[in-house]
């Protein structure tokens, strides 16, 4: 079967910086996704990770080693705006078309 | 960037009725739609994945016959829900892949239902 996993909820200080790992196990494995998402919204995307090493997008950056099943979101220079959920979504190989599989999210909450 | 709206935003629905849910690419041909379920504080749960003239394929533990899907078009699919019950309350989100080598995803804004 396919799983994810990353932490129920992290808590950071407005400023500082913000680890979210992710591990998964999945077969036809073909990508990972990292995705913001604010209460009541839809997810947005925030980066995709197919080969392994570190993908830097401003504040944001993210990271995969294909051979641990480990992924990484890093968020720098935190504001208070970044409190949300992360979902770490897992591109996986199924029939005709691959599919998209989510983690249960991380939800992160930023204190002043 | 690439667009995706549904309609309604939102739908309050007696028990027993049924309700139809539309997702729309604006600006592009999706050549297949995903139709994701959310429940309060949990993540997005993979429906099923559509395909414009062809049946929807089902994740395991969806109800095909609740949850009809229909890709009419290469820019709308339907999500009805049949039968609605409280226990289908939730936020249903749908997302639309122009294909090819591509590899994002597009999510509408969602749909709130909430079954009475």
């Amino acid at each position: 079967g396919q799983n994810i996993d990353q932490p129920t909820e992290m808590t950071a200080t407005e400023g500082a910086i913000v680890q979210i790992n992710c591990t998964y196990q999945t077969s036809g494995f073909n990508g990972l996704f990292w995705y913001q998402q604010h209460a009541g919204e839809a997810p947005t995307f925030l980066s995709y990770n197919v080969l392994d090493g570190l993908e830097e997008k401003g504040r944001f950056s993210s990271f995969l080693s294909r051979s641990k099943g480990y992924s990484y979101l890093l968020l720098k220079e935190l504001q208070m705006k970044d409190s949300a959920s992360y979902l770490c979504a897992v591109r996986v190989e199924s029939g005709r078309d691959d599919k998209i599989i989510f983690g249960k999210g991380t939800r992160l909450h930023i204190l002043p | 960037g690439a667009v995706v709206s549904q309609h309604p935003s939102w739908v309050i629905c007696k028990s027993g009725t049924s309700v139809k849910i539309e997702c729309r690419s604006l600006d592009f041909q999706a050549t297949t739609m995903f139709w994701y379920r959310q429940f309060p504080k949990q993540s997005l749960m993979l429906m099923a994945t559509s395909n414009e003239g062809s049946k929807a394929t089902y994740e395991q533990g969806v109800e095909k016959d609740k949850f009809l899907i229909n890709h009419a078009s290469l820019t709308l699919s339907t999500l009805t829900v049949t039968s609605a019950h409280p226990e289908d309350s939730s936020f249903y989100i749908c997302s639309a892949w122009a294909g090819g080598l591509g590899y994002e995803q597009y999510f509408g804004p969602g749909t709130r239902l909430t079954v009475t």
